[in-house]
């Protein structure tokens, strides 16, 4: 099946410092790749979505200078959250979608933020 | 934006027991897919219903769909304890840079050895 990895898994840093997530789609290449953010016990809000070579469509709320995302390739996309601050500690999650199968969005294993 | 209910919100059944939870969703949609999600980690794809299908099986898993009702419910039947995890519906919104997921609030199911 199609496999989709996140790095780091985990990662803990001072308020004020920036973070690059990184998501790779190991097996499939992935046209369209989708970040969303998940509080505890709270379901998926989905932050962006990114196609491999164009700017990614942010959702309304979510600041796109703050939140950067790159889509490179077509088995890589990052997030990075620039000078993060305690609320945004959160688990992120991406999804990828693209070849063969267009309709099933296959996710990372997610990374725990957490800025102090 | 169409934001997917789910219920119950959680559900705690014995061992062997069967789990049903449902979705509710407000828009019109092309297909509907439940997620599993364990505690801390990312989401597993179970099962993708299109909006012409009303009924999908895969292994111990059911799936239905109304869209008269814009419901879907998932039955998992002779449960397990390794079925205790989140599960999320969550509906499709076509656009041009591809496709959107809403996700649903999601049941936490609990499953007692």
């Amino acid at each position: 099946g199609a496999v989709v990895s996140q790095h780091p898994s985990r990662v803990i840093c001072k308020s004020g410092t920036s973070v690059k997530i990184e998501c790779r789609s190991l097996d499939f290449q992935a046209t369209t790749m989708f970040w969303y953010r998940q509080f505890p016990k709270k379901s998926l809000m989905l932050m962006a979505t990114s196609n491999e070579g164009s700017k990614a469509t942010y959702e309304q709320g979510v600041e796109k200078d703050k939140f950067l995302i790159n889509h490179a390739s077509l088995t890589l996309s990052t997030l990075t959250v620039t000078s993060a601050h305690p609320e945004d500690s959160s688990f992120y999650i991406c999804s990828a979608q693209g070849i063969p199968s267009t309709d099933t969005q296959y996710f990372g294993p997610g990374t725990r933020l957490t800025v102090l | 934006s169409q934001q997917g209910e789910e219920d119950p919100q959680a559900l705690s059944i014995q061992e062997g027991e069967n789990a049903t939870m449902n979705c509710s969703y407000k828009t019109s949609i092309n297909n509907l897919q439940w997620y599993r999600q364990n505690s801390g980690r990312g989401l597993v794809h179970l099962i993708l219903i299109r909006s012409n299908e009303r009924e999908k099986h895969s292994g111990r898993l059911r799936v239905t769909l109304d869209t008269s009702k814009k419901s879907s419910s998932l039955l998992i039947t002779a449960s397990r304890a390794a079925d205790t995890a989140s599960y999320f519906c969550a509906t499709d919104a076509k656009k041009s840079s591809g496709d959107k997921l809403t996700f649903g609030t999601g049941t936490r199911l609990a499953v007692r050895p």
